[in-house]
């Protein structure tokens, strides 16, 4: 089965900081992957996929991901974090091999809180 | 880029009426529309998948008579929620994925409408 995890429920890192998302995998074959951001009441923005090439993929606001087949992890990471990052973030995959319709699997989502 | 403007961003409505969600892409075809429901602090829960010209493809538990989904045009995707409850108070969210692969889906992946949260009293 298809599933995507995103261990930690909120993470938290003083402004300045390097901060880290983390997200796993689980699909058949190789997937699509994608990082999303939504702000309170609102819907989900596209930061970054990767859907082949470079490991590391670079997205929107400074925010990078870097694919590892062999972890099967997608982590979600910015060098400098901004008060203004503090979100609710989403890992999300597509199995390239699957037959559907193409619909997301989206991880619990991780409460990302970025202090003065 | 690819946008998808859903209205209303917000409806309180009576228990037992309907109301009806409306999701337009903006400066692309949609050719499969996503309708998502998400409970506070939780993840999108996929409710539907709809193909423009066909019937929506209803996730398992998903009431199909309840969650009435019509993707008539390219453009516009409706979710229409019938006979109200307060348990279906929820905000919901619709994405679109269209054109062809190298165009709008390989650069912007899906595109997600801002959201309608439903309140039912």
């Amino acid at each position: 089965a298809q599933s995507v995890a995103q261990p930690e429920d909120q993470v938290n890192v003083a402004e300045g900081n390097p901060l880290t998302v983390k997200c796993t995998y689980s699909v058949s074959g190789n997937p699509y992957l994608f990082w999303y951001v939504q702000y309170p009441n609102r819907g989900l923005q596209f930061l970054l996929k990767y859907i082949t090439g470079d490991n590391l993929v670079k997205g929107s606001y400074g925010f990078e991901a870097e694919f590892n087949k062999s972890q099967t992890s997608f982590h979600l990471k910015k060098p400098s974090a901004l008060v203004s990052d503090s979100a609710l973030y989403f890992c999300a995959v597509r199995d390239r091999g699957s037959s559907n319709t193409g619909k997301l699997i989206f991880g619990q989502g991780t409460t990302l809180q970025v202090k003065p | 880029g690819a946008v998808v403007s859903q209205h209303p961003s917000r409806v309180i409505c009576k228990s037992g009426t309907s109301v009806k969600i409306e999701c337009r892409s903006l400066d692309f075809q949609a050719t499969t529309m996503f309708w998502y429901r998400q409970f506070p602090k939780q993840s999108l829960m996929l409710m539907a998948t709809s193909n423009e010209g066909s019937k929506a493809t209803y996730e398992q538990g998903v009431e199909k008579d309840k969650f009435l989904i019509n993707h008539a045009s390219l453009t516009l995707s409706t979710l229409t929620v019938t006979s109200a409850h307060p348990e279906d108070s929820s905000f919901y969210i619709c994405s679109a994925r269209g054109g062809q692969a190298g165009a709008i889906w390989s650069t912007y992946g899906y595109t997600f409408g801002s959201g309608t949260r439903l309140t039912v009293v």
